[in-house]
Formats: C-alpha cells, sequence, structure tokens
C-alpha cells in the first residue's frame, strides 16, 4: 500500500491564482481529511468527509472548497490564493479501529503565495 | 470550545535521560486520544488510548490516559538523538472522527 499520497510536493502561487492540491489513499478508509499547520498554531482542520459524496467544513474552511466524489481521492481547491494560505497542507486518512479512529498523514503540501 | 494543552512546550536533554510529555484537555464526550511524533515533514501515528490506566507501550516510548483528570502522559525512556522531535496530542472530538491537535512539545536530545 502506498498509504496517504499528496501532490505536488511544493508549490508557488501568485496572489489570485487557483490550484487543486491532490490527496490519495489506497487504505479503502471512510474518513479523509485536510488540516493546514502554520507556525504556532499547530494543525488546524479545514475540511474532511465521512464517504463518498459526504463533506463538512472544519476550524479553519474559508477560501478552500473539495469534493469527495470516490473513496479513494480528496482535493483541495484553492479558489483565488492569497498570502495568508502560505502553510503546509496535510492530508489523512482514518479508519475505526478499537473504539476510535486511527488517523494517518500524507506527506505534505508546502505551498508559498506570493 | 475544546482545548488541548500540551506541557512543556519544549524540553532539551541529553541521550539517556528520560522524559514525561503531558496532555491535558477539555473535549466534550471524548473517546479516545491519538499521539503523534513529527519531524521535520508529517506527523508519524504512535499511539491511541481508549481506555483510562491501560498503558500502552511500544519499544522505549509508553503512554497512559486518565479519563477522569482529562490528562495523557507520553513517556521515553532512554533517550536517543532519534527521538528529537515534535510530540503531538490529539483527543477525538465528541467522539467523532475528528481531532483536535494540540500545539505540541518540542523534544530535543543532545548526544
Amino acid at each position: 500500500n502506498a498509504g496517504v499520497t499528496q501532490t505536488p510536493k511544493f508549490q508557488v502561487l501568485k496572489t489570485g491564482q487557483s490550484m487543486t492540491l491532490q490527496c490519495a489513499q489506497d487504505m479503502n478508509h471512510e474518513y479523509m481529511s485536510w488540516y493546514r499547520q502554520d507556525p504556532g498554531m499547530g494543525l488546524r482542520l479545514i475540511h474532511y468527509s465521512v464517504g463518498a459524496g459526504i463533506t463538512d467544513q472544519g476550524e479553519v474552511p474559508n477560501g478552500y472548497n473539495v469534493s469527495r466524489s470516490t473513496t479513494e481521492d480528496f482535493p483541495l481547491r484553492l479558489l483565488s490564493a492569497a498570502p495568508s494560505q502560505t502553510s503546509v497542507y496535510f492530508c489523512a486518512s482514518s479508519y475505526y479501529s478499537g473504539g476510535g479512529y486511527e488517523q494517518y498523514f500524507g506527506p505534505g503540501t508546502r505551498l508559498t503565495v506570493t | 470550545e475544546d482545548k488541548v494543552v500540551q506541557s512543556p512546550l519544549s524540553l532539551v536533554v541529553h541521550e539517556g535521560d528520560t522524559v514525561t510529555l503531558n496532555c491535558s484537555y477539555e473535549v466534550t464526550n471524548f473517546r479516545s486520544l491519538l499521539w503523534y511524533k513529527q519531524e521535520k515533514k508529517a506527523p508519524t501515528f504512535l499511539f491511541m488510548l481508549t481506555s483510562s490506566g491501560i498503558e500502552k507501550k511500544s519499544g522505549r516510548l509508553s503512554s497512559i490516559l486518565d479519563k477522569k483528570e482529562l490528562f495523557s502522559i507520553l513517556n521515553i525512556t532512554a533517550t536517543q538523538t532519534g527521538d528529537s522531535a515534535v510530540y503531538l496530542c490529539a483527543p477525538d472530538q465528541g467522539g467523532s472522527e475528528k481531532l483536535v491537535f494540540g500545539k505540541g512539545t518540542k523534544l530535543t536530545v543532545n548526544p
């Protein structure tokens, strides 16, 4: 299993540009999520999905869209990039095990918006 | 509002020392708590704890949960330089798949 994969690893955007961060998992996990990680702020949940066709907002959803057409893929779209979206983005997937959900992270995408 | 506080924020020790990292939380309807290790990349899963008082162990790392007092500790014995990382704890939110992350404890192990 490849686990959780993310592309690209690095990206530089200009303010106002749009792009999609890709996330895929091959573990057949129902639950997937997107986080951003900023210095001093920890990991913050952007959007999540409990299964194909179902998505919901997390703590910091503004400026981002998601969709979940398949179990495997969960792309994150930046509609109009802003410098405040400069961050490291992690995708994660999880499954239920022994009383809770074990969550596994992808390698991350480092995004810079100039 | 759900809250997770980790202490200390940072810690510098020498190889061979034993360290204890703390995680306290205020999360409603909590069901499980996860610990992660993060080096200069993605967080790596260490433990999931669901029951009070039952220690989970993996090599030199161990962790325990106290659901009554709302805290967890992560112990690392005989530390090595490879243990240098940020350690994150994350209780689930309302017994759901959503996790609430603390800001982490940065551990530095010097040779």
